[in-house]
């Protein structure tokens, strides 16, 4: 079955960095294009980012452009979201999830806690 | 890449029937037939249950329903039960492959 863990969440300081990562397995990982979204606590859902199967093109949110970076390894079956100049709303529970054909998320991981705190 | 709106809460019946709606533009809900809808219960990840607007992945109950008019999509679940209760949320492509979801709906199963 398909399995999503996400890790490399923690607290960190308002203009900190983390890396977070999200280990794909039951799958064939290079055929996905893949997403982060991301929920702040007691709050609703919002997407973040998405990269394509390949890699090749990657986008955002309006709210995270220009801090956030997406990124794969293929090779290891590994997303990965690059979160810098964090802010007090960037505090959320991060989700990988893939992506079936531009249109839904099909398979979610069980998120990781990103608390910006001084 | 506003939010699209969803009633905060409904509620109904064991047996009865809710209709959840979400609206948004023509930019997003109106102008593509990718509309999704999520279950998330307390501390749990979100779970797929409606895509393409109408479509259910296997191992959802016929129960659960979608639809879509215009710029509003809805979810409909049918002979409610207890294990219902949870939050809801639709999800919307809105191009330049970007996505926008719902608020959330809190369904109380009275």
């Amino acid at each position: 079955q398909v399995q999503l863990v996400e890790s490399g969440g923690g607290v960190v300081q308002p203009g900190g960095s983390l890396r977070l990562s999200c280990e794909a397995s039951g799958l064939t990982f290079r055929s996905y294009g893949m997403h982060w979204v991301r929920q702040a606590p007691g709050k609703g859902l919002e997407w973040v980012a998405f990269i394509r199967s390949d890699g090749g093109n990657k986008y955002y949110a309006d709210s995270v452009k220009g801090r956030f970076t997406v990124s794969r390894d293929n090779s290891k079956n590994t997303l990965y979201l690059q979160v810098n100049s964090l802010r007090g709303e960037d505090t959320a529970v991060y989700y990988c999830a893939t992506d079936i054909s531009y249109s839904y998320f099909g398979h979610w991981g069980l998120g990781t806690l990103v608390t910006v705190s001084p | 890449q506003s939010a699209l709106t969803q009633p905060r809460s409904v509620s109904g019946s064991p047996g009865q029937s809710v209709t959840i709606s979400c609206t948004g533009t023509s930019s997003d809900v109106g102008g593509y037939n990718s509309i999704s809808w999520y279950q998330q219960h307390p501390g749990k990840a979100p779970k797929l249950i409606i895509y393409d607007v109408t479509k259910r992945p296997s191992g959802v109950p016929d129960r659960f329903s979608g639809s879509k008019s215009g710029n509003t999509a809805s979810l409909t679940i049918s002979g409610l039960q207890a294990e219902d209760e949870a939050d809801y949320y639709c999800c919307s492509y809105a191009g330049s492959y970007t996505w926008v979801f719902g608020g959330g709906t809190k369904l109380t199963v009275l």
